[in-house]
């Protein structure tokens, strides 16, 4: 069975700019949510998706934003990048069994 | 407060001994608890998940719940190099998982 796969795997962007990853859940899962890891705050919420909508949603600015499609594929956008924004971003694919993470988008801001 | 503390360590234990990791969580109504393994530049990884009260057992790993307490823990047995890692407490509320800070394991060979 496929785990949870994420696009891409590494990226540098400028401050400013914008950014779209990507993640593909374990099939048969509907619900995905997203986390930033940094070395400073630790594992954080951003948002979960069930068939669609957004059940619930961190304590991030406006910027970061996310969508799933009817396939459960979800994808996460980061507007007007800052340089804390670098951060490992992390979705999670979740059943009654728990969440399985997959191997995450490293993001650097430069 | 925080709604996950761990005890920082990190722990360091030799080869064969019992890690103990500890964590307390703030949300009295949480229901689900999982500890998850992450290594150095890797995600991570669920090791064990727990929903009622007790202990549970998956190989040399035993995790307890106490609701009462709001305290949930991991015991490592004979602890091996390759357990040396970072541990994260989770708890699942309104469709989210919120972590502990984690304990760094180091297991001396």
């Amino acid at each position: 069975k496929a785990g949870v796969t994420q696009t891409p795997r590494y990226l540098i962007k400028t401050r400013g700019q914008q950014v779209t990853l990507s993640c593909s859940p374990i099939s048969g899962h509907r619900s995905v949510s997203w986390y930033q890891q940094t070395p400073g705050q630790g594992l954080q919420f951003l948002f979960e998706y069930f068939s669609e909508t957004q059940r619930n949603k961190g304590n991030f600015p406006g910027r970061f934003s996310g969508r799933q499609f009817s396939n459960s594929r979800s994808e996460m956008n980061v507007s007007t990048l800052e340089l804390g924004d670098s951060a490992l971003y992390l979705c999670a694919s979740s059943s009654a069994y728990g969440y399985t993470f997959g191997s995450g988008t490293r993001l650097t801001v430069v | 407060q925080k709604e996950v503390e761990q005890n920082s360590g990190p722990l360091s234990v030799p080869e064969g001994a019992i890690a103990s990791l500890n964590c307390t969580y703030s949300d009295r109504v949480s229901q689900s608890f999982f500890w998850y393994r992450q290594y150095s530049g890797k995600s991570p990884e669920l090791i064990m998940s727990i929903y009622s009260n007790g202990d549970k057992e998956d190989g040399r790993f035993t995790a307890q719940l106490n609701k009462a307490s709001q305290y949930v823990s991991l015991l490592i047995r004979d602890s091996q190099p390759s357990d040396s890692a970072t541990y994260l407490c989770a708890v699942s509320n309104d469709y989210k998982l919120s972590f502990g800070a984690g304990t760094t394991v180091t297991v001396r060979a």
